[in-house]
């Protein structure tokens, strides 16, 4: 079955850390770009992180920058999030999604991951 | 706030026609596609609409997509209980340099 399964979610306390996890199965990881999406409650989906098929290019949202760590492990077909100094307004379910095209004009994402809850408090 | 704007709230009846609208700049809508995804909580957001209009395998031709300047557009025509979801928009903005979303669609079945 072609599908996404993330994993890593959790409580953390304000300024701890967290590695987030996406598997994947069912098509050639390799062959795509991947990207992280976070939906903080109540609130549209917000785009986090990407990283290109061989893991060439990284890029950040400017509200996340200096925070977190997009990888992938092409030989276990797997896509992490390392995210740091955890605020408060971190607190999201954070989807993981494979992208169709990374073509400006084009681009769209055609498979998403359910998704895993990262609740920062004290 | 969103990048792209959308409505909270669209609501019909069984069988009604539904729009929902999104809306934007000449950055992202203006010069890029518009995709659109279903999702109900606790599941896998899913690809309805991609290249503005595009839809799919599996995805019924009761979901159409259009684009026309800087907004975008998703119709969901004989409307089921089934479609009872939220539905986002996306596009690449180009002064952002970056992928944007709308905040997002409850489509009520009354």
């Amino acid at each position: 079955e072609v599908q996404l399964v993330e994993s890593g979610g959790g409580l953390v306390r304000p300024g701890g850390s967290l590695k987030l996890s996406c598997a994947a199965s069912g098509f050639t990881f390799s062959n795509y770009g991947m990207i992280w999406v976070r939906q903080a409650p109540g609130k549209g989906l917000e785009w986090v992180a990407s990283i290109s098929s061989a893991s060439s290019f990284r890029k950040y949202a400017d509200s996340v920058k200096g925070r977190v760590i997009i990888s992938r492990d092409n030989a276990k077909d797997s896509l992490f999030l390392e995210v740091d100094s955890l605020r408060d307004d971190d607190t999201a379910v954070y989807f993981c999604a494979r992208e169709q095209t990374t073509v400006t004009t084009d681009w769209y994402c055609d498979l998403w991951g359910r998704g895993t809850l990262v609740t920062v408090s004290s | 706030q969103s990048v792209l704007t959308q409505p909270p709230s669209a609501s019909g009846t069984p069988g009604q026609r539904v729009t929902i609208s999104c809306s934007g700049r000449n950055s992202n809508i203006g010069s890029n596609s518009v995709s659109w995804y279903q999702h109900l909580p606790g599941t896998a957001p899913r690809l309805l609409i991609y290249r503005n209009g595009q839809r799919p395998s599996g995805v019924p031709d009761r979901f159409s997509g259009s684009k026309s300047g800087t907004s975008a557009s998703l119709a969901i025509s004989g409307l089921r209980s089934e479609d009872e979801a939220d539905y986002f928009c996306a596009a690449w903005d180009d002064t952002l340099n970056g992928r944007v979303f709308g905040g997002g669609t409850k489509v009520t079945v009354l």
